[in-house]
């Protein structure tokens, strides 16, 4: 199966400071969803993003599909924004459908 | 629009029982996945249905097996429950074959 690596595992911030969480994967991918799980469990789509740019709000996203990665950008941080993001991405071909995802990025925002 | 349903919320079940759990999909979504979590493996997948065939599946033991109705709600059953059971299953559904996926609040399985 695809491979998926997010750095890094915990992120500690204050209020307001910025951050990057990163996701890379083994493989041509379809599909590139980024989730914000929150703290009951449910896993809230912050963007499908499987190449190119995108904004909403105070977070962004970039994916470079020919190298294989993408980042997720957070603005201003504040507490809400604590909770464990995580990358996923959709195999082609006879896994599609199936979502793989990395371990996730554990952030503390601190007021 | 509402989003995917999944209950019951929280379960306890004793070693060896079997349990059935369900998920409605958002409306219009005829494909339903089925997610276990847990803090040793993470997020793993389970099986795919759409249209009422399995058109995937991961590497899970027989024991969990799944199904999907005509209004597209799926269940997933566990049976002879281990502790290792014990998770978080969470179930996505998307729109025909687009890639995007939209999880449910999960259901918190404990196995005692």
């Amino acid at each position: 199966g695809i491979q998926v690596e997010q750095s890094p595992p915990d992120l500690i911030l204050q209020e307001g400071a910025n951050s990057t969480l990163r996701c890379n994967f083994s493989d041509s991918v379809n599909n590139l969803q980024w989730f914000h799980q929150n703290p009951w469990g449910q896993l809230i789509n912050l963007f499908y993003i499987p190449s190119g740019t995108k904004q909403n709000g105070r977070l962004s996203a970039t994916t470079v599909a020919t190298e294989r990665y993408s980042l997720l950008y957070i603005s201003s941080s504040q507490t809400t924004d604590s909770g464990v993001y995580f990358c996923a991405v959709d195999g082609r071909g006879s896994t599609l459908g199936r979502l793989y995802f990395g371990r996730g990025t554990q952030l503390t925002v601190w007021p | 629009k509402a989003g995917v349903t999944q209950t019951p919320r929280y379960l306890i079940k004793t070693r060896g029982q079997q349990v059935t759990l369900s998920c409605s999909p958002i409306s219009g979504h005829r494909s339903v996945s089925w997610y276990q979590q847990t803090p040793g493996q993470g997020l793993q997948f389970l099986f795919e249905y759409f249209s009422e065939t399995q058109r995937n599946k991961g590497n899970f033991p027989g024991r969990f097996s799944g199904r999907q109705f005509s209004n597209s709600r799926s269940e997933m059953n566990v049976s002879t429950l281990e502790l290792g059971d014990s998770a978080l299953y969470l179930c996505a559904s998307r729109y025909g074959d687009s890639y995007e996926q939209y999880f449910g609040p999960g259901t918190r399985l404990t196995v005692t």
